[in-house]
């Protein structure tokens, strides 16, 4: 499986935008660039994905490098129900499962 | 439209004992696959079933077995409990056309083994 890097912890403020940062410096070409979070006390939840373009739905937004060895997850407004462990996992077209590392550890401050 | 339920909530069990988790899927949806989760960590992939037959495994040993039945509801199964077993057990339900994207999960079940 392809790796990502995330740091383990971010900081925001409510009301603020909050970045995730994910490096993926071995993707290939069929690898599809995912997001999960995990709020406390429960199952992953998905929260985007994409392939070569940014990315935009009602949780978030993803930015993608031109050169797609690194994107980032945009919160446009942290909320404290935004407080989660968020996942950044590559799957190829011919992959089904998931595999998480560690993830990045949201806190939001208010 | 409905979400995935796991159950038990919570479960203890003794080192040996033998244990089943149960798990329904999402309507709709046609695939179901297993996920350990040890504190602090990421969740690791089990195994994955669709249309009632295994199609994918992780590095987990042969005691963790599972079953699919037709209404796409799951149990995992995992005999000689160890130590190490104690853990959040995640099922996530998909569409098997849906590759990697779309899994809901449920809140999971807490095995602890003393």
């Amino acid at each position: 499986d392809a790796k990502t890097t995330q740091p383990n912890s971010m900081e925001s403020n409510e009301e603020e935008p909050v970045h995730l940062p994910c490096n993926h410096s071995t993707i290939s070409g069929t690898d599809y660039i995912h997001w999960y979070r995990q709020l406390p006390s429960q199952g992953p939840e998905y929260v985007i994905h994409g392939l070569t373009s940014n990315v935009n739905n009602r949780m978030a937004s993803l930015a993608i490098a031109e050169d797609r060895k690194s994107s980032t997850l945009i919160l446009h407004r942290a909320t404290l129900r935004d407080a989660a462990v968020y996942y950044c996992i590559l799957i190829s077209s011919n992959d089904y499962k998931l595999s998480f590392g560690a993830g990045t550890t949201v806190t939001v401050r208010a | 439209e409905t979400g995935v339920t796991q159950s038990p909530t919570h479960l203890i069990k003794t080192r040996g004992q033998q244990v089943t988790l149960r798990c329904s899927s999402q309507s709709g949806h046609n695939t179901v696959s297993w996920y350990q989760q040890a504190l602090g960590q990421g969740p690791q992939f089990i195994f994955q079933y669709y249309r009632e037959e295994e199609n994918g495994r992780g590095n987990f040993p042969p005691r963790f077995s599972g079953l699919q039945f037709p209404n796409y509801s799951s149990e995992l199964n995992v005999n000689a409990l160890e130590l190490d077993d104690s853990a959040l057990y995640l099922c996530a339900s998909s569409l098997a056309e849906r590759r990697g994207y779309g899994y809901t999960f449920g809140s999971g079940t807490r095995l602890t083994v003393v």
